[in-house]
């Protein structure tokens, strides 16, 4: 898969609220997704490297679904707190690795 | 040490000059890519490499050219900078199969 389309672009969030959003790409020859974080002034960091329809994973607050048959994987965030202001991208392996442009997540006092 | 090292971590060139980035990882991998990021954007691929003798083209790879001169060095250089080559470059690599890319710290150009 090459096109991965990300949204929404940007998002603010209070503190202390859950929040999600999502990453779509072509259902066909699905491979495998990946979600990263990107903090300002760092580096793209992974979170999770999903593969079979039905993948949930979690770290902490954050955990991932991915529905390879409708083309989408959700990101959530429970209980945002002010560290989780980042970036986050999610991208398409294959041949090559091909990131979505990212949602902005900032999280408001 | 980080895993993925990028030099120079700064630099400003003049516009037509010759300038090189190099990249070093103790992973491992065989695998390795060069990245843009400019504002709005996201993270644009401009070279990766599958070893030391498998270069391919990425999406953006105009003006710039790539050398694999080990397993664990690709270096990005662009024969003659221009102005719109202002960005952050950030160079990755990855093992086999479906795993996650690690990063360098990125390089900031700037082309006056």
């Amino acid at each position: 898969i090459l096109n991965v389309e990300q949204s929404p672009q940007s998002l603010h969030v209070q503190e202390g609220d859950s929040t999600n959003f999502t990453c779509s790409f072509p259902s066909s020859n699905f491979y495998a997704l990946h979600w990263y974080r990107w903090e300002t002034a760092k580096s793209p960091e992974a979170l999770f490297v999903m593969t079979l329809n039905g993948d949930e994973k979690k770290k902490g607050r954050i955990s991932a679904t991915l529905n390879t048959k409708e083309g989408y994987s959700y990101l959530y965030i429970k209980g945002s707190q002010p560290e989780d202001s980042a970036t986050y991208l999610c991208a398409s392996p294959g041949n090559k690795i091909i990131f979505g442009k990212g949602t902005r997540l900032h999280i408001l006092p | 040490d980080a895993d993925v090292t990028q030099t120079p971590r700064n630099r400003i060139t003049k516009t037509g000059k010759r300038i090189m980035l190099e990249c070093s990882q103790t992973k491992g991998h065989d695998r390795m890519y060069w990245y843009r990021q400019d504002p709005g954007l996201g993270l644009r691929l401009i070279y990766y490499s599958f070893d030391v003798k498998d270069i391919n083209k990425g999406e953006i790879s105009d003006g710039y050219s790539v050398s694999r001169q080990a397993q664990a060095k690709f270096s990005l250089s662009l024969e003659s900078a221009i102005p719109n080559q202002t960005a952050l470059y950030f160079c990755a690599t990855s093992g086999t199969g479906n795993t996650e890319a690690f990063f360098g710290q990125g390089t900031r150009l700037t082309v006056v």
